[in-house]
């Protein structure tokens, strides 16, 4: 069972252009959001977080939108950079889950020059 | 400043050898995680561990699997008698505190091949 969802597995976007990355969770424990960034043959690391009792959050060239009646969130990223290309995974805690994340399956972005 | 230390970063280990796999948190963080990445799938939670306690190993197989962070050193996932379904990458990662809102941060991975 998929309590974390990133339905399109990749996305393609002209640099200097608009890159939004979704995510739709299935928990309504999740109380906590993040996205990471994936490098090949790296580890995950710490992009963005936003809390459940915020809406937006953001942190230079990115933002997250947290909409929990739809229990959706969205990446953006403005403006691309092809150094933005790598996969990225959502990921959920819940409250009295112990700290463990909930990753999805990642989305792979391509940010072409 | 040293982010998490994973090694060794690649082994390679045949049916129904012991795999061990080693986790040095950033300096200062006492709780360490370790998540196993598929191929074509997103991290999964294996267990969760403070200096000398395991908090939360809900993720972690029944059979096989072990963790252990002592008090002195790193952590430590040991997998015996690895079968070929144990090929993935293992992450482990670290942060300073509990809590909802302490950010994870990950190491490197270890990349097992079982052959």
């Amino acid at each position: 069972d998929q309590q974390v969802k990133q339905n399109s597995p990749s996305l393609s976007v002209q640099e200097g252009r608009i890159s939004i990355l979704n995510c739709d969770y299935t928990n309504s424990m999740f109380d906590y959001f993040l996205w990471y960034k994936k490098y090949p043959a790296e580890g995950p690391t710490f992009l963005i977080s936003i809390s459940s009792i915020k809406d937006k959050n953001e942190d230079g060239r990115f933002t997250v939108f947290l909409n929990k009646s739809a229990k959706h969130l969205s990446l953006h990223i403005v403006p691309s950079q092809p150094g933005d290309s790598a996969v990225y995974f959502c990921a959920a805690s819940a409250l009295g889950g112990s700290e463990k994340l909930v990753f999805g399956k990642g989305m792979k972005l391509t940010v072409n020059p | 400043n040293a982010g998490v230390m994973q090694n060794p970063r690649h082994l390679v280990r045949r049916r129904g050898q012991e795999a061990r796999l080693r986790c040095s948190p950033m300096k200062g963080h006492s709780h360490v995680y370790w998540y196993r990445q598929l191929p074509e799938e997103g991290l999964k939670f294996m267990v969760y561990l403070q200096k000398e306690n395991i908090i939360d190993e809900s993720g972690m197989p029944k059979e096989r699997f072990s963790a252990e962070f002592p008090k002195e050193g790193p952590s430590i996932l040991r997998i015996q008698q690895v079968v070929r379904g144990d090929s993935a990458a293992y992450f482990c990662a670290s942060s300073r505190l509990a809590g909802l809102q302490e950010t994870q941060y990950f190491g490197p991975g270890t990349r097992l091949l079982v052959l």
